[in-house]
């Protein structure tokens, strides 16, 4: 069954650093988000991606915040300069119609310290 | 208002019987519905899929959908011990846009 990928499982980084988290969706899907998951608490929306540009954006997803698709395969989260908050699970979704339910990536657990 | 509630649990049922989990949504608009098992530490799985009013069923599962309600829910019956984790609702905001969360239910079916 295909899956989503997302690199690194876990990473740990100091605040005020710069991490790149990345996700490779499923080949055919055209749609593609960013979740994140602070422990103990729900699942909230980033931003979603369509058509190689940002389709839409949460209040949380500010300017430390940005998205890429640099290839054909590649979805990757930027935090510019990381917060202490920052710290939760990050997974990435993708669909292949935008009506769908999403698969999830199996996450990348940020730890900021 | 919340835009999508859930009762946070734990649900405890014994291992055979139905367990009931229950979603209201505040979005009158919205159109699609989702319910998403997690376990611990990992990622949300997708079970159902519901868009018309009604039940739709699959396999143990049955998703319930009342819109004027504004009310979604999800029957597991014969629940197993494998069942135990967390059921997310899922909601789509709008008639188009990324899916809202609830926080979870959390079920724990005793052997």
């Amino acid at each position: 069954e295909p899956e989503v990928t997302q690199t690194p499982s876990h990473q740990v980084t100091q605040m005020g650093q710069e991490v790149i988290l990345r996700c490779v969706p499923i080949s055919n899907h055209l749609y593609f988000y960013w979740y994140r998951q602070i422990l103990g608490q729900k699942v909230e929306f980033l931003v979603s991606f369509y058509n190689n540009e940002i389709s839409e954006k949460s209040e949380i997803f500010d300017d430390q915040f940005s998205v890429e698709r640099p290839d054909g395969s590649n979805f990757t989260l930027k935090i510019r300069s990381t917060k202490l908050e920052d710290s939760a699970m990050y997974f990435c979704a993708s669909t292949g119609q935008e009506d769908y339910g999403y698969t999830f990536g199996s996450g990348t657990r940020l730890t900021v310290v | 208002q919340k835009e999508v509630e859930q009762n946070s649990g734990p649900l405890s049922v014994p291992e055979g019987a139905i367990a009931s989990l229950n979603c209201t949504y505040s979005d009158r608009v919205s159109q699609s519905f989702f319910w998403y098992r997690q376990y611990s530490g990992k990622s949300p799985e997708l079970i159902m899929s519901i868009y018309s009013n009604g039940d739709k069923e699959d396999g143990r599962f049955t998703a319930q959908l009342n819109k004027a309600s504004q009310y979604v829910s999800l029957l597991i019956r014969d629940s197993q011990p494998s069942d135990s984790a967390t059921y997310l609702c899922a909601v789509r905001k709008g008639s188009q846009g990324n899916l809202i969360f609830g926080k979870g239910t959390k079920l724990s079916v005793k052997p």
